[in-house]
């Protein structure tokens, strides 16, 4: 079956500094995968979707890169702040999306 | 883009017993999805909600536990049967269009605790 897997760690990072989460997938590339942050109590707010045949994609702090050789894609926060902390979801698809566990980010001044 | 709202926002339900939740959006949305979050764990995706047919639900749910209508473009319910502890979940709504440049919305969530 297919897996999506994210880091469960939390990662704990300074800031100003870039955070970097990664999603690792397994089976065929998805056509889309996109990545969400999720507050507590809270629904997922979308973030940035990266096509397959996309390498790279960015809106204002954020990056997504997509390597359909090493089934990866990467997600940075540059220059992270307190209000970036939050949990970050990896999801394959579009509409029916299949999500990772998440990564808990947590920005410290 | 599109506001969703939820309702009830949380609620505390007994053993044996079923709520319905409803899920609104403020415009006409293509597609409808009800998702699952249980403690702890990351969302899981339970059916997709289909105007005026029957829902297509993921493998390891059924309609008899839990039933889904959707009326219109804009509104959608699904229903939790016969509640056991195992159903405390977040319970979420997501929206799109058949646009794939269009963003996917989420709404707030129902908190279900089922005691």
């Amino acid at each position: 079956s297919q897996k999506i897997e994210q880091n469960s760690e939390a990662l704990n990072i300074q800031e100003g500094k870039t955070a970097t989460l990664t999603c690792n997938y397994t089976n065929y590339s998805p056509a889309y995968l996109q990545w969400y942050r999720q507050d507590p109590g809270r629904g997922p707010v979308f973030l940035l979707l990266i096509r397959e045949n996309e390498k790279e994609k960015r809106k204002e702090r954020l990056k997504v890169t997509f390597d359909t050789t090493l089934k990866q894609s990467l997600f940075h926060i540059t220059a992270s702040q307190p209000a970036d902390s939050a949990t970050y979801l990896c999801a394959r698809g579009w509409g029916k999306l299949q999500f990772g566990a998440g990564t808990q980010v947590v920005v410290t001044p | 883009s599109a506001v969703i709202s939820q309702k009830p926002s949380r609620d505390i339900c007994q053993r044996g017993t079923s709520l319905t939740i409803q899920c609104q959006v403020d415009s006409q949305v293509t597609m409808m999805f009800w998702y699952r979050q249980q403690p702890g764990q990351s969302l899981t995706l339970i059916a997709t909600a289909n105007q005026g047919s029957e829902a297509t639900y993921e493998s390891g749910f059924v309609i008899d536990k839990f039933p889904i209508s959707r009326p219109n473009l804009t509104f959608s319910t699904l229903t939790v049967s016969n509640m056991s502890p195992e159903d405390s979940s977040i319970y979420l709504c997501s929206v799109g269009t058949s646009d794939t440049t269009d963003t996917q919305y989420f709404g707030p969530g129902t908190r279900l605790t089922v005691l």
